[in-house]
């Protein structure tokens, strides 16, 4: 099991909002990262931080958190955008990383 | 360009040791601490550690502890993810990454491509 616990998969209509949502107690205290990973490919980052973006992320990717839950919000969703999606952390030690379950976005 | 470039794909018995390698360039490699990733098939992924390329410290998952090796050659920029005895368990794709972290911010900004692991008999 993980410590942080994300929903296996989510469906959005193309070009409408939608939130992945990741939760854990460690995210009370650490900031969650959120990483997209296509089939066959490595991982990206996509969010880290309070919600900064690396370069080259499109802007309709954001990321916010509240109490023990951290969300990525997708505005617009692309067909390119669907793709699994993983958010990361510290564990409640502070001393380990540790992965949620990862959720299956699929545009529609 | 950061760039993370990992070594071949591995086919394995069980039992034997496999040594698989992150060659980085494009920046100062010893800056960096190097994390591995494990992601078995059809599943999610999985910390196993990381190393400071600088001093070799190393952090591992209480779930890697004592099964793997992690280790670096900071001549050469280069880290390693090292088995002594292959399980078929061990059948994954692996992945390095550059990692960072600050304050309650961690992150993996660049990650090589994977390497694939199949350990059968």
């Amino acid at each position: 099991s993980s410590d942080l616990t994300q929903d296996p998969a989510v469906s959005v209509a193309l070009g409408q909002t939608v939130s992945i949502t990741c939760q854990g107690d460690s995210l009370r205290s650490y900031y969650a990262t959120w990483y997209q990973q296509k089939p066959g490919q490595a991982p990206i980052l996509v969010i880290y931080g309070p919600n900064k973006r690396p370069s080259g992320i499109p802007d309709r990717f954001s990321g916010s958190s509240s109490g023990n839950t951290a969300s990525l919000t997708i505005t617009g969703a692309q067909a390119e955008d669907e793709a699994d999606y993983y958010c990361q952390s510290r564990d409640s030690s502070g001393k380990h990383v540790v992965f949620g379950g990862g959720t299956k976005l699929t545009v529609l | 360009e950061v760039q993370l470039v990992q070594s071949g794909a591995e086919v394995k018995k069980p039992g034997e040791s496999l040594r698989i390698s992150c060659k980085g360039s494009g920046y100062s490699f010893t800056n960096y601490w190097i994390t591995w990733v494990r992601q078995m098939p059809g599943k999610g992924l999985e910390w196993m550690g990381k190393i400071d390329p600088n001093d070799s410290d190393t952090n591992y998952s209480p779930s890697f502890q004592g099964h793997v090796t992690i280790s670096v050659d900071k001549s050469i920029s280069t880290a390693y993810l090292q088995w002594s005895s292959l399980k078929a368990s061990d059948t994954a794709m692996y992945f390095c990454a550059r990692y960072l972290g600050q304050g309650r911010m961690t992150w993996f900004d660049s990650w090589g491509q994977g390497t694939p692991v199949t350990v059968s008999s």
